[in-house]
């Protein structure tokens, strides 16, 4: 299986700041790689696939990017609604496999 | 608007047989795509269980694989996940939700499956 190390596991931020997510494949996967956004109580909601495209409706704050093993999601300026828990997704291989998860809280 | 919603028993007895419903509204199945099921035990992380094409073909998380069977009622517009002998670690919220080839773009909202005697 393609294990995805995500780092940090959380991160404390501010309104305005600049957050930046990596997530790293044991081995290459292209850009097969999705994005979630999960708040608590709610379903995962799909930001970004193949490493760099915005959903329909996401904010353009939001980007990704990468190739190969190393990707980043960034969210260019956090908005209180973006508190969160954000997850990466490789689509290369089955099994399809998750990151651990970056949770993103107010400092 | 595509919406998908679970539905099955939220509590399963230890080694019986968990059984859950997704139930497609806005979109045939029959129309394509690949449709998943995914869970995250409390407080945890996300697995991917499988997913099942609209033609029936299907993959499995080898973790799960012996336990588990995902179908398709085409007729209904809906897919069903069956996993057998659960134990506590199976206690979950599980989702279900339309898999496009770059990720899953429809969710349903979950249901909390708790096994317990």
């Amino acid at each position: 299986d393609i294990q995805l190390t995500q780092s940090p596991s959380f991160l404390s931020a501010s309104v305005g700041d600049r957050v930046t997510i990596t997530c790293r494949a044991s081995q290459g996967i292209s850009s097969y790689l999705a994005w979630y956004q999960q708040k608590p109580g709610k379903a995962p909601e799909l930001l970004i696939y193949a490493a760099s495209t915005l959903q329909s409706g996401v904010p353009s704050r939001f980007s990704g990017s990468g190739s190969g093993t190393e990707f980043t999601l960034t969210v260019s300026s956090l908005q209180p609604e973006d508190f969160a828990t954000y997850y990466c997704q490789q689509l290369n291989t089955y099994p399809l496999t998750f990151g651990g998860g970056t949770k993103v809280e107010i400092k | 608007q595509v919406q998908l919603q679970e539905s099955g028993p939220g509590l399963v007895k230890p080694s019986e047989t968990l059984s859950l419903t997704c139930t497609v509204s806005g979109y045939s199945i029959r129309s394509g795509y690949y449709w998943g099921w995914i869970r995250q035990p409390p407080g945890k992380g996300l697995e991917w269980i499988g997913s099942i094409y609209h033609s029936g073909s299907t993959y499995y998380n080898p973790s799960l694989k012996s336990r588990v069977t995902i179908s398709v009622d085409r007729s209904k517009n809906q897919f069903s996940l069956k996993l057998s002998s659960v134990t506590a670690a199976d206690t979950a919220v599980y989702y279900c939700a339309r898999d496009v080839s770059s990720g899953s773009d429809y969710w349903g909202q979950g249901t909390l499956v708790t096994v317990s005697s």
